[in-house]
């Protein structure tokens, strides 16, 4: 069973428009990341937000954890052929030292 | 600066093949963790050590064993493979520093090791 569900799978789009990704569970997290992913390598951290309420800004990139740090949205502004990629949030219970992945979802930004 | 390496980065085995996959880090970090990816799955959590000489599983253990005897080195072993473990598996590693993963306190991920049992 899959802890955080990321919505939606598969998104393509062309360069200028904007998107948002979101990200939902039913467990509380004390902490949630935003990793971005590139062919043949592994996940990069994009942002941490621990606060619920919490917006951090990233250039065009906004990321938003949810009141009762259960979910979380990144919206990207303006997207440019170079934020093609997976991304993934990721969750912290606070309990151990494990991080939960979401499903993940595939941006294909075309010009 | 090598950060995370792991060997090998592809591999091809027969199903009932054993391999043993090999993630090196130089950054002192005591926490070390395997994941494998599938497509639409994300990541999932085979196994972590939180120092040498400790292990503990993950969300699917099932069909692997790991060892963390050097502090620098986590190795994951597949004793009789299966097709259903065909996969990109991903080392990481992080600091010790708090529970809560925070902006100082992220996980290094490696190039990944593809694997694929016929």
């Amino acid at each position: 069973t899959q802890l955080l569900e990321q919505s939606p799978q598969f998104l393509s789009i062309q360069e200028g428009e904007n998107l948002t990704v979101y990200c939902n569970s039913s467990s509380v997290f004390s902490s949630l990341q935003w990793y971005r992913q590139e062919p043949g390598e592994g996940p990069v951290l994009l942002v941490t937000v621990v606060t619920g309420g919490e917006v951090k800004k990233l250039k065009r990139l906004t990321f938003q954890f949810g009141d009762a740090r259960k979910d979380s949205s990144l919206h990207i502004t303006a997207a440019q052929p170079g934020d093609t990629g997976l991304y993934l949030c990721a969750g912290n219970t606070g309990t151990a030292s494990k991080l939960t992945f979401g499903t993940g979802t595939r941006l294909q930004v075309t010009l | 600066n090598a950060g995370v390496t792991q060997t090998p980065k592809f591999r091809v085995l027969k199903t009932g093949q054993s391999m043993t996959l090999l993630c090196a880090q130089d950054m002192n970090h005591e926490y070390m963790y395997w994941y494998r990816q599938d497509p639409g799955m994300g990541l999932r959590l085979i196994h972590y050590s939180v120092g040498e000489g400790t292990t503990a599983k993950g969300e699917v253990p099932d069909g692997y064993n790991v060892s963390r005897l050097k502090k620098q080195n986590f190795l994951l072993g597949l004793e009789s493979a299966a097709p259903s473990q065909t996969s990109v598996y991903f080392c990481a590693s992080r600091d010790a520093t708090g529970i809560i993963f925070s902006g100082a306190n992220v996980l290094t991920f490696g190039a990944g090791s593809r694997l694929t049992v016929l």
